[in-house]
């Protein structure tokens, strides 16, 4: 599997946009980006994807680099609830594909 | 919203025991996995099962693990002797027949071996 690098942490403030980084100079021209979350005692949660165009739904956006090897997803207004660990992977489209997990980026929200 | 359920919340067995783990997928889902996150680790992919067989299996997934859809609605992961080291969270998830289907993990079983 083509791989992600995310950074291990983040920070923000409540109410203010985050922008959360993903590399991946090693994708393939059939990878999907997904984002996926996990929240504190919970399973992952399936956020956004996109293969190259910009992506906007009910909980964030995700902006893709024109050559495709990074990808920023976008939380446009912090709230607590938000922090959580933020997973960005690369999926090949085809139907029950499973994911593979990396270790994410911690994002903290403070108030 | 429709979501995977999974039971019990928290499962404690002694070493060498078998569990089951049980998960209720979307109903109208046709892939379902099972993943495991130990203790501060990464979530890792442990089987993937359509069609009423295995579809994929990660190193993990030895002949210790087993996985059943025994009636149509419940999809169940049996250790059938536990070790220490088998403590952690299990999660189940499914997703539908269309490509780039998200999946839809349920909150997990808490297994703890003693």
């Amino acid at each position: 599997d083509a791989k992600t690098t995310q950074p291990n942490s983040m920070e923000s403030n409540e109410e203010e946009p985050v922008h959360l980084p993903c590399n991946h100079s090693t994708i393939s021209g059939t990878d999907y980006i997904h984002w996926y979350r996990q929240l504190p005692s919970q399973g992952p949660e399936y956020v956004i994807h996109g293969l190259t165009s910009n992506v906007n739904n009910r909980m964030a956006s995700l902006a893709i680099a024109e050559d495709r090897k990074s990808s920023t997803l976008i939380l446009h207004r912090a709230t607590l609830r938000d922090a959580a660990v933020y997973y960005c992977i690369l999926r090949d489209g085809n139907a029950g594909n499973m994911l593979t997990f990396g270790g994410g980026t911690r994002l903290m929200v403070k108030p | 919203e429709p979501e995977v359920t999974q039971t019990p919340s928290h499962q404690v067995t002694q070493m060498g025991q078998e569990v089951i783990l049980r998960c209720v997928p979307i109903s109208n889902h046709l892939y379902f996995y099972w993943y495991r996150q130990i203790l501060g680790q990464k979530v890792e992919f442990l089987v993937s099962f359509y069609n009423n067989e295995i579809s994929e299996k990660s190193e993990i997934f030895d002949d210790q693990f087993s996985v059943e859809r025994p009636d149509g609605s419940n999809f169940t992961l049996k250790i059938r002797s536990t070790k220490l080291e088998d403590s952690a969270m299990y999660f189940c998830a499914s997703s539908s027949g269309y490509p780039n289907s998200p999946l839809h993990f349920g909150n997990g079983t808490r297994l703890t071996v003693t």
